[in-house]
């Protein structure tokens, strides 16, 4: 198993420009989060998905979307970049079952100029 | 929704002596608690967690306590060594907030390992 797969490893983007971060996970697992980390600041929920057609906002959702069309991916779009948006994200999964540990991908360094 | 603290943000030990890090939860209601470590440009990692039916959980140099009654969780590392060197976040686990996971993480905390 692969486990939870983030790509790009690195992207820079204009302002303005828009993209979208892949996360894939091949484990069956159905809950699914999206999170960014910024220097001091810890992870913060992005957007999250309790399974396929299933998705919800976290803290700071503003500015992003997220699908859920399959149990496998989970991609996070940025519509319309900004610099605010500089982070590092991760991807991370969990069985269903009550209390598992949530497994993160690699993440993605995302640089907004 | 749950608010977690941590401290300290950072924490410079001698190698060999024993380091502890804090945190403190608001949600009663939380009943898991992870660890996760982070080195430079890494993932976090789960080193340890402990759920509620239980005070203490220990894994080689690595303990967890829990005291549910005052709503605080610590990490206890033993007999330090340098590759313990990274940041290390706590969570609590919330089914009234956080999303699907419903993991709350504090702001980490830097451990530094000197020789």
């Amino acid at each position: 198993n692969a486990g939870v797969t983030q790509t790009p490893k690195f992207q820079v983007l204009k302002t303005g420009q828009s993209m979208t971060l892949q996360c894939a996970q091949d484990m069956n697992h159905e809950y699914m989060s999206w999170y960014r980390q910024d220097p001091g600041m810890g992870l913060r929920l992005i957007h999250y998905s309790v399974g396929a057609g299933i998705t919800d906002q976290g803290e700071v959702p503003n500015g992003y979307n997220v699908s859920r069309s399959t149990t496998e991916d989970f991609p996070l779009r940025l519509l319309s970049a900004a610099p605010s948006q500089t982070s590092v994200y991760f991807c991370a999964s969990r069985p269903d079952t009550t209390n598992q540990p949530q497994h993160f991908g690699d993440g993605t360094r995302l640089s907004i100029l | 929704g749950e608010n977690v603290e941590q401290h300290p943000s950072t924490l410079s030990v001698q190698e060999g002596d024993s380091a502890v890090i804090k945190c403190t939860y608001s949600d009663s209601a939380s009943n898991y608690f992870p660890w996760y470590k982070q080195e430079l440009g890494k993932r976090p990692q789960l080193i340890i967690d402990i759920r509620s039916n239980v005070g203490e959980k220990k894994d080689q140099r690595i303990a967890v306590t829990l005291n549910k009654t005052a709503k605080h969780f610590s990490l206890h590392i033993t007999e330090t060594q340098p590759e313990d060197s990274a940041v290390y976040f706590c969570a609590a686990r919330s089914y009234s907030g956080g999303g699907a996971d419903g993991l709350t993480f504090g702001k980490g905390t830097h451990l530094i390992i000197q020789p």
